[in-house]
């Protein structure tokens, strides 16, 4: 089993929808999750970063994470052409005195106008 | 304010010739990853420096792949010999270590071994 799996999707949508993109995870040592946007030939760039579990909105995305149930999500308010991509989550923990950070196979998402 | 440059960002050769990655961090940044995505793998962490020095190179898959990083500016990661089964992306990302700060990512080198 891997340590975090996410659905590779394809995920297609309309314009103006809401996404939910989720990841699991089964290590409990994780302390830092993190949302990845990667374009097409770009490298991943960082979306939203938290600690706690919880929400924390940023503009049109929000992150929740359930440590209780090791799953976290990332949602995408009114989504837009330009919001096509693949989303990568990320998981961190602290192993050795540095922090490693796993990441998910990422699902693409395509948003059509 | 410069991100992370990796060069080049697209390398073609033939099996069993030496390649050489260059990664320049986000200056200030002290630690540096350098990881391969491929479709059906995801992305790996390959060798993972801090403050210049190799801490973990458990995911370097064989001894043709080695790594360095002379100075807090540059990194290079070499295959020697290439193979066609090292066609990938490889990205190098930096990060500041202070506890809990994240990883930013250059745009990559494309690859291909023919």
């Amino acid at each position: 089993q891997k340590e975090v799996e996410q659905d590779p999707g394809p995920l297609s949508v309309p314009e103006g929808a809401i996404v939910s993109l989720n990841c699991t995870y089964s290590n409990s040592a994780f302390q830092y999750f993190m949302w990845y946007r990667q374009y097409s030939r770009k490298g991943p760039e960082l979306l939203m970063y938290t600690y706690s579990s919880g929400n924390k909105e940023d503009g049109r995305f929000t992150a929740q994470v359930d440590k209780s149930s090791k799953y976290i999500s990332l949602f995408i308010r009114d989504s837009q052409p330009s919001d096509s991509a693949t989303y990568l989550c990320a998981m961190s923990s602290y192993s050795g005195g540095y922090q490693k950070v796993t990441f998910g196979t990422g699902t693409k998402l395509q948003v059509i106008p | 304010d410069a991100g992370v440059i990796q060069s080049p960002r697209h390398e073609v050769t033939e099996m069993g010739q030496e390649v050489t990655l260059r990664c320049k961090p986000i200056s200030g940044h002290n630690s540096l990853f350098w990881y391969r995505q491929t479709m059906m793998r995801g992305l790996e962490l390959l060798i993972y420096f801090n403050n210049n020095v190799p801490i973990d190179d458990s995911g370097m898959p064989e001894d043709r792949f080695s790594a360095k990083m002379p100075n807090a500016s540059f990194s290079t990661l070499k295959i020697q010999p290439s193979e066609p089964r090292d066609s990938a992306v490889y990205f190098c990302a930096s990060r500041n270590r202070d506890r809990g700060q994240p990883q930013h990512f250059g745009d990559g080198t494309r690859l291909s071994i023919l």
